[in-house]
């Protein structure tokens, strides 16, 4: 099955930084990587989403990047805010996974003020 | 258009005790999924039901089961609980075509002692 690795498990940044996230991914016929966001007791919220066939997708301070001859993903968040702290999630899926989604363990996210 | 709705929000169940989380969807999706979130393992997936009539097993199905009661509603039921079945449940749902992201329920906090 898939199995997707996350990095790191926590990053702290001073606002205004840039955050970077990866995962990487064993399936070569993943083609759906979506990115969620949690804050603290609540539900993971979709944030963004990348298909194979992009190389990279950007919504305003958030971006990501797929290299899929390297089989790994980013997640990009500049001019960190302290709204922007959180746990953050990647997920893989494809025909593979019966378009399940498999997701990686998390990585917690601070933005120091 | 309330999304997807699961009940309840919190439960403490002795060992032993039996219990059916709810979940429902407004949104027509066809497909729907169980979660468990425990820290530092991430999202792994329970049961899924990738259209109506049908049920599968995921990573972590074994003392749970699900049924899929029409399209809208998907139920997990604990038979006999366990300390080990502390965690989170999210429920979720999506089209089914693996390459467009998950909404999830605001999710369920059950303690089992």
């Amino acid at each position: 099955g898939e199995n997707v690795e996350q990095h790191p498990s926590t990053l702290s940044v001073q606002e205004g930084d840039s955050a970077v996230i990866k995962c990487t991914y064993s399936d070569s016929a993943s083609n759906y990587f979506p990115w969620y966001k949690q804050e603290l007791g609540k539900r993971p919220q979709l944030i963004i989403d990348i298909r194979s066939n992009v190389g990279e997708k950007k919504d305003q301070r958030i971006a990501v990047t797929l290299n899929k001859t390297a089989k790994h993903f980013s997640l990009h968040i500049t001019e960190t805010q302290p709204e922007d702290s959180a746990v953050y999630f990647c997920a893989a899926s494809g025909v593979n996974t019966g378009n399940q989604f498999y997701f990686g363990t998390g990585t917690s996210l601070t933005v120091i003020p | 258009n309330a999304g997807v709705t699961q009940t309840p929000k919190f439960q403490v169940l002795k060992t032993g005790q039996s219990m059916t989380l709810q979940c429902a969807q407004d949104m027509n999706h066809n497909s729907m999924y169980w979660y468990r979130q425990d820290p530092g393992m991430g999202l792994r997936l329970i049961y899924y039901s990738a259209s109506e009539g049908t049920t599968d097993k995921g990573e972590v199905p074994n003392g749970y089961n699900v049924s899929r009661l029409n399209k809208r509603e998907f139920s997990l039921r604990l038979e006999s609980a366990a300390p080990s079945q502390t965690s989170v449940y999210f429920c979720a749902s999506n089209t089914g075509t693996g390459d467009y992201g998950y909404t999830f329920g605001s999710g369920t906090r059950l303690t089992v002692v």
